[in-house]
C-alpha cells in the first residue's frame, strides 16, 4: 500500500490560485469517488477542507474545490489568503481490504 | 460541539505495546452514521491511516499494521481505544483520533493528537 503522490510543495503570491495534485493508481484514487483532502497549520491537528471528492463541508470557504481525472485527484485554491499557508494532504479509499491511504504532502507557501 | 481527546502514556518503551484512549463528548460514539479511527504522524512526516472502528465493533486496519494493531470501543464510556504491540523507534509519531462518517475516511472531526515516543 504506498502512498499517494503530492507534489513537496507549491507557491504563489496572494490572490492568486495554486492546484495541487495526488496521484494513486486505478486501485485507489481512479477506482472510487472517495477522496478527501486536509490542510494541517504547525503544531494543529488535519482539518477536513474536501471530501467525496469535490463535496465542501459546511465552514470550508468556497474558495477551496476538488476534482479528479482518472488516477490523479486535484485541490485549487482560489484567491490565495495567507490563512492558507499550510500543509495539504489527500486520502483516498482503497477497497475494503486496504481501506484508506494518504497523499504524502504539499506545503503551499503564499509569498 | 463534538470534541474528541486522546490520552495515555507518552512514552513507550521498544517491544512493549503502545495504548491510547480517545474520548468522545459532545455527541454519541453510538451513533450508526459514524466510524471512528486513528491515524499517526511521525515527526515532520506524512498522515498514515492506522485503523477504525464502527459503533458494533467491526473493525477496519491498514494491512502493513494489521498484525500489530488492536482498536476497540465502549460505548458506555463514550470511548474507543489503540493498541500497538511491539513497538520500535519508528512508530514514535503524533497519534490523532478522528471521527469519519463512512467507511472511506473523511475525517471531519479529529483530537488535538498525542505524542508517544517510542524510546528505552
Amino acid at each position: 500500500q504506498s502512498a499517494l503522490t503530492q507534489p513537496r510543495s507549491v507557491s504563489e503570491s496572494p490572490g492568486q490560485s495554486v492546484t495541487i495534485s495526488c496521484t494513486g493508481t486505478s486501485s485507489d484514487v481512479g477506482g472510487y469517488n472517495y477522496v478527501s483532502w486536509y490542510q494541517q497549520h504547525p503544531g494543529k491537528a488535519p482539518q477536513l477542507v474536501i471530501y467525496d471528492v469535490s463535496r465542501r463541508p459546511s465552514g470550508v470557504p468556497d474558495r477551496f474545490s476538488g476534482s479528479k481525472s482518472g488516477n490523479t485527484a486535484s485541490l485549487t485554491i482560489s484567491g490565495l489568503q495567507a490563512e492558507d499557508e499550510a500543509d495539504y494532504y489527500c486520502c483516498s479509499y482503497a477497497g475494503s481490504y486496504t481501506s484508506n491511504v494518504f497523499g504524502t504532502g504539499t506545503k503551499v507557501t503564499v509569498l | 460541539q463534538l470534541q474528541l481527546q486522546e490520552s495515555g502514556p507518552g512514552l513507550v518503551k521498544p517491544s512493549e505495546t503502545l495504548s491510547l484512549t480517545c474520548t468522545v463528548s459532545g455527541g454519541s460514539i453510538g451513533s450508526s452514521h459514524y466510524y471512528w479511527g486513528w491515524i499517526r504522524q511521525p515527526p515532520g512526516e506524512g498522515l498514515e491511516w492506522i485503523g477504525s472502528i464502527y459503533h458494533s465493533g467491526t473493525t477496519y486496519y491498514n494491512p502493513s499494521l494489521k498484525s500489530r494493531v488492536t482498536i476497540s470501543v465502549d460505548t458506555s464510556k463514550r470511548q474507543f481505544s489503540l493498541n500497538l504491540s511491539s513497538v520500535t523507534a519508528a512508530d514514535t509519531a503524533v497519534y490523532y483520533c478522528a471521527r469519519h462518517g463512512a467507511l472511506w475516511f473523511n475525517g471531519d472531526y479529529w483530537g488535538q493528537g498525542a505524542l508517544v515516543t517510542v524510546s528505552s
